[in-house]
């Protein structure tokens, strides 16, 4: 089946470590991103990318990082400089089309703890 | 992108109709409505987008006011799984990809409680 992969789907972080969430998407998607989602809230953009090799950086990338070397995988990095990262990390893709429906499809998420 | 107001919450009874309201008083002329939900723990679903038709899938209708500035997710059969917080978004559809495709501004939705 087709469909976008998160992993883990619990992660707990130690006081200055760096860990990261894994995304992988076999859609064929060109277009990926990562949200944060804090208890009650909505969604905030991390980073995004639109292309292979290519990333830009959301409202919110301060003490993350990102890389893109292939179309499936979006790995997020949350590191020791983000000083709360507990929350619900959502990863998304979205198809590259000129039309007008340009939704979004979701991973079922990564919930991440500090110790 | 133009802001949406939602209710924070809204009841149902089991299979009856849900009508979701959003209001987007500022929203322009190439400005899009789409709605997604959320169910707890997992990812946001996509269900039904339009611009100023109305629009019906199988999931939902999606009814736009002749002035756009408001709109009605509608669910005509409520089941307990349709329990959810629900995403009412307008943004304009960036073909060229020149921005932040992505970057759908996901408020706090309104959480529908479908009852038996």
């Amino acid at each position: 089946d087709g469909g976008i992969t998160q992993s883990p789907k619990y992660l707990f972080r130690k006081e200055g470590q760096n860990v990261t969430l894994s995304c992988e998407q076999n859609l064929n998607h060109d277009a990926m991103y990562w949200y944060r989602q804090d208890p009650g809230q909505g969604l905030r953009l991390i980073y995004y990318s639109q292309i292979v090799n290519d990333f830009q950086k959301g409202d919110i990338a301060e003490g993350y990082s990102v890389s893109r070397e292939k179309k499936e995988s979006f790995p997020l990095t949350v590191t020791s400089a983000q000083k709360n990262p507990t929350a619900f990390y959502l990863c998304a893709s979205q198809r590259r089309d000129r039309g007008t429906n340009e939704k979004l499809f979701f991973g079922s998420g990564t919930q991440l703890s500090v110790l | 992108d133009a802001k949406t107001t939602q209710p924070p919450s809204m009841d149902c009874a089991e299979g009856r109709a849900a009508n979701l309201p959003c209001n987007h008083s500022t929203i322009s002329g190439n400005e899009y409505v789409y709605w997604y939900r959320q169910i707890h723990s997992q990812g946001p679903q996509y269900i039904i987008h339009g611009l100023k038709n109305n629009e019906t899938n199988e999931m939902a209708s999606l009814i736009i006011t002749e002035d756009r500035k408001s709109s009605t997710l509608i669910l005509p059969h409520a089941t307990l799984r349709d329990t959810a917080v629900y995403y009412c978004i307008v943004r304009v559809a960036r073909g060229n990809y020149g921005g932040s495709q992505g970057n759908l501004i996901f408020g706090k939705g309104t959480k529908l409680s479908v009852k038996p």
